[in-house]
């Protein structure tokens, strides 16, 4: 079964400072990766998506990017933070094998930008 | 536009009952999915429905309807445990998962 790994867990950052998130997955190959926000309270926000290395699709346009350098690693990235950037930042991946086609979540990272 | 509706928040007694409500309106159908999210945690996967109809795990349930565009969550003999928010999600035509705010459930003694 696929495991989902995402860090770090919880970060408190100041605006203008950069930012990376990274995401790996495991026991699944060329998976389709993504990254989601969810402000509190709020539903989930589809950041970036990738079928493949290298292929990034960006749903909002944002001070945010997103790399994906090898199959299953997927990091989120940012020059310069805002403040609006703050939330719950998730990694996700659905697996190519499985009919269904559900997204399996990361641990998901905690972000406050001061 | 493409459009989840749940309701924000919903208070049951333990032991008790709940029905969980999620209409949409998507550009295309390939599926709806309900998943359970913990305070502070990432969601986790409850189910799948693709076809009308009910499908059934344990003390949850899913039923479907495509042609009302209409799905609810069913959970039985409700436990403290079942405190959380759920989400729905349906696939649209190109396979991208639109979602609902989620619906809060609180679950008093």
């Amino acid at each position: 079964s696929q495991t989902i790994h995402q860090w770090p867990a919880t970060l408190v950052q100041p605006v203008g400072s950069p930012l990376s998130l990274e995401c790996t997955v495991e026991g699944t190959s060329n998976p389709n990766l993504y990254w989601y926000r969810q402000a509190a309270g709020r539903g989930l926000q589809l950041l970036f998506y990738s079928v493949g290395i290298g292929q990034i699709s960006s749903e909002v346009p944002q001070n945010l990017s997103a790399s994906r350098p090898q199959d299953r690693q997927f990091i989120l990235s940012s020059k310069k933070l805002l403040l609006s950037d703050s939330g719950f930042y998730l990694c996700a991946c659905r697996s190519r094998d499985r009919d269904t086609g559900e997204l399996f979540f990361g641990e998901g990272s905690r972000l406050t930008v001061l | 536009g493409q459009n989840i509706d749940q309701p924000t928040e919903m208070t049951a007694t333990e032991g008790a009952i709940v029905q969980i409500n999620c209409t949409y309106q998507t550009s295309g159908f390939n599926g709806l999915f309900w998943y359970q999210q913990h305070a502070g945690e990432a969601p986790t996967f409850l189910s799948y429905n693709v076809l009308d109809g009910l499908e059934e795990k344990g003390r949850f349930s899913s039923f479907l309807s495509r042609s009302k565009g209409y799905s609810y969550l069913l959970l039985k003999e409700l436990q403290m445990k079942d405190s959380a928010s759920y989400l729905c999600a349906v696939m649209d035509s190109n396979y991208q998962l639109i979602w609902g705010a989620g619906t809060k459930l609180i679950i008093k003694p």
